[in-house]
């Protein structure tokens, strides 16, 4: 099984509504990550975990926060978003945080802020 | 620091054509090349990667790649491209270890779009 699964395919959110999103994979990996995709541009990188400890935050705003339950799973739990957080959310994972390893991409939640 | 950039942000090219992506990198320590493809509406997918040993990289569905050093450049080529093939093409870079604050991210180029016709 080489698929990283993500749920919601699609999620509606107002300013003030608390929601999450849900990466799963099943590949043994020990690194997950997640990433912001803007329409037209490239995946921009928020959050790296490394068996199951935050490895790496590119100073995002409070109001994304991350959650590793295990080695498996990982859930961004959304806050107060800002319409300008719209945007493609896709999780990835790879075998380990060397630079060298592959990252499997999800299909990733499109998320919409009202 | 690592930054790539993708010297064509559009490629219209016909059926059975050959193609050639371009990428280049600017890098303050060793890094690994990527190329990757997003299909409409999907995540990414890995097309080939350049670790060490041979600068001619084969990948999927018939891309190959070559690394230059000396013009820090990892384009991307198809012989004969499909109607498949089109998608949008990100090149990547990665630290080597030792590569600081830098390992273990992945930083993308801005994407090509390739759009094969008919």
């Amino acid at each position: 099984d080489t698929e990283v699964t993500q749920t919601p395919k699609h999620l509606v959110m107002g300013m003030t509504n608390k929601k999450s999103l849900k990466c799963e994979q099943h590949m043994g990996h020990r690194a997950m990550y997640w990433y912001k995709q803007k329409a037209k541009k490239p995946p921009e990188l928020m959050f790296v975990y490394s068996y199951e400890k935050l490895s790496i935050n590119e100073s995002v705003p409070s109001r994304f926060s991350p959650e590793c339950p295990n080695s498996s799973l990982l859930n961004l739990h959304l806050h107060a978003l800002q319409p300008e957080d719209s945007a493609l959310y896709l999780c990835a994972s790879s075998p380990g945080l060397a630079g060298a390893s592959t990252q499997y991409f999800g299909p990733g939640t499109r998320l919409t802020v009202l | 620091a690592q930054s790539v950039t993708q010297l064509d942000s559009q490629v219209p090219v016909f059926e059975e054509a050959p193609v050639e992506l371009r990428c280049n990198y600017s890098s303050s320590v060793s890094v690994y090349l990527f190329w990757y493809v997003q299909y409409p509406n999907q995540g990414l997918q890995l097309l080939l990667k350049y670790l060490s040993g041979s600068t001619l990289v084969k990948g999927i569905n018939g891309f190959e790649a070559e690394f230059n050093k000396s013009q820090t450049s990892f384009h991307l080529r198809k012989p004969s491209v499909h109607i498949s093939d089109t998608a949008e093409y990100f090149c990547a870079v990665s630290a080597r270890p030792g590569g600081g604050t830098s390992y273990g991210k992945l930083t993308f180029g801005q994407g090509t779009i390739l759009t094969v016709h008919p």
